[in-house]
């Protein structure tokens, strides 16, 4: 199992470009997040979706898009990139059915993203 | 909401013992988990209490107190490798989402 894998792994944009970051998971996970991280910051929930279809907003979801029209794929879409949105970003995914579950998330390797 | 905190940082010696605490916050809980994240690294589940008392894995516990709100990591025989950032999260009920702390740094000396 390839677990969970992000696209692009490094990527640079200049203020007003758009890009979309796919994340896959080859786990059968119900439930998947993406997260940016920031300096001393931690990680902020952007959006997160608990199935195929289905998403909602997490922490920090302004200027961000989602789509899961798969199960194994969650799309991450910046329309008019700005500066602010320089981070790392992460996508995970968890399995439901135990509470432990929830808990326990499987993290792919992050998208470094530089907004010019 | 929920909010933690945890120390940015905290430095041990190697072969030694290292404690890193985490006080939360919440508007109801559903367990404490946490994570490793080694520099220019993913996050990596390391472990989780849904109830009060110490969990073992290995040289890792990890400690619950609901009444106190707090928990804490303890990391024994210190290694080089456990050089890294620690995080704690904590899930409130019929939550799908997990709230993570900002992180301790851990370095670890010869």
């Amino acid at each position: 199992n390839a677990g969970v894998t992000q696209t692009p792994k490094f990527r640079v944009l200049k203020t007003g470009q758009s890009m979309t970051l796919l994340c896959a998971q080859d786990m059968n996970h119900e439930y998947m997040y993406w997260y940016r991280q920031d300096p001393g910051m931690g990680l902020r929930l952007i959006h997160y979706s608990v199935g195929e279809g289905t998403t909602a907003k997490g922490e920090v979801p302004d200027g961000y898009n989602v789509s899961r029209l798969k199960k194994q794929n969650f799309l991450l879409g910046l329309e008019s990139a700005a500066p602010s949105q320089t981070s790392v970003y992460f996508c995970a995914s968890s399995p439901p059915g135990k509470a432990i579950a929830y808990n326990e998330q499987f993290f792919g390797p992050g998208t470094r993203l530089t907004v010019l | 909401g929920q909010s933690l905190e945890q120390p940015s940082e905290v430095t041990a010696v190697e072969g030694a013992i290292v404690q890193i605490n985490c006080t939360y916050q919440t508007s109801g809980f559903y367990g404490l988990s946490w994570y490793q994240q080694h520099d220019g690294g993913a996050p990596t589940f390391l472990s989780y209490n849904a109830l009060d008392g110490l969990e073992e894995t290995g040289r890792f516990s990890s400690f619950l107190s609901r009444s106190d709100s707090y928990g804490y990591l303890l990391l024994q025989e210190l290694q080089m490798k456990d050089s890294a950032s620690y995080f704690c999260a904590v899930r409130v009920p019929r939550n799908e989402k997990l709230t993570f702390g900002t992180g301790t740094r851990l370095t670890i000396i010869p």
